[in-house]
């Protein structure tokens, strides 16, 4: 069964920079897995920051930016703020028959 | 602007059948490339992908359930049904859809719908 591998947690001070990854199980992350990126924080519904690796939604703040790093799909945070605290999940598209799956999700804390 | 909404029991009991309604605006499921998905998060868990149903009818589903999902769309209504069948506990949480293109991603998501599974 294909699982994707976040980092559990992680730590940023403010102002700071943090990089995110999210590895497969079946190999290299390519551009092929079209990798989403979503940010939860409590109680609400995940909001959609980068889709197909790269590309942030028009809502997405330029702080957030998507790319393939080391075989991983990353998402890199700069000037990083508080309102950052939170979950982020990533998202691949395998085609074919597994269709996508999420990671498992990082905790973002800002301290 | 699109929007999503999820409508469905609040309560099932251990071994029935879950039906779950996602409602949609501004799109249509007839446009080419365009799916909706549906993905749950149990209590302090994390996001799990269920299912998806594309503008074609193709259907695709998570490994690990695709004994127990059917998914069926209503383009006329603009709707998306989703059965899950002999519910667990562990099967509770909160249920979402969500518009997805290859192009835009899953941009756009349901507020969710909370379900609880105990007799």
């Amino acid at each position: 069964q294909t699982v994707v591998t976040q980092e559990p947690s992680l730590t940023v001070s403010p102002g700071g920079t943090v990089t995110l990854t999210c590895a497969s199980s079946t190999g290299p992350v390519t551009s092929a897995f079209h990798a989403n990126w979503f940010q939860q924080k409590p109680g609400q519904t995940p909001w959609a920051l980068i889709y197909s690796t790269t590309n942030r939604h028009s809502w997405t703040p330029a702080r957030f930016s998507g790319s393939l790093l080391g075989g991983k799909a990353a998402l890199t945070l700069s000037g990083v703020q508080p309102e950052d605290e939170a979950d982020y999940y990533c998202l691949f598209y395998y085609g074919g028959a597994q269709g996508m799956i999420f990671g498992g999700g990082t905790k973002l804390t800002v301290l | 602007q699109i929007t999503l909404k999820e409508s469905g029991p609040a309560l099932v009991e251990p071994t029935q059948t879950l039906t779950l309604t996602c409602t949609f605006s501004g799109f249509s499921l007839s446009t080419s490339g365009v799916g909706v998905g549906w993905i749950r998060q149990p209590p302090g868990k994390a996001l799990d992908w269920l299912t998806v149903i594309y503008w074609d009818d193709d259907k695709r589903f998570s490994p690990s359930l695709k004994s127990r999902l059917t998914i069926t769309k209503d383009t006329s209504r603009n709707q998306v049904v989703l059965t899950m069948t002999n519910m667990d506990p562990v099967d509770t949480g909160t249920y979402y859809c969500g518009h997805w293109t290859l192009s835009d991603g899953l941009d756009v998501w349901g507020q969710g719908t909370r379900v609880t599974v105990s007799s």
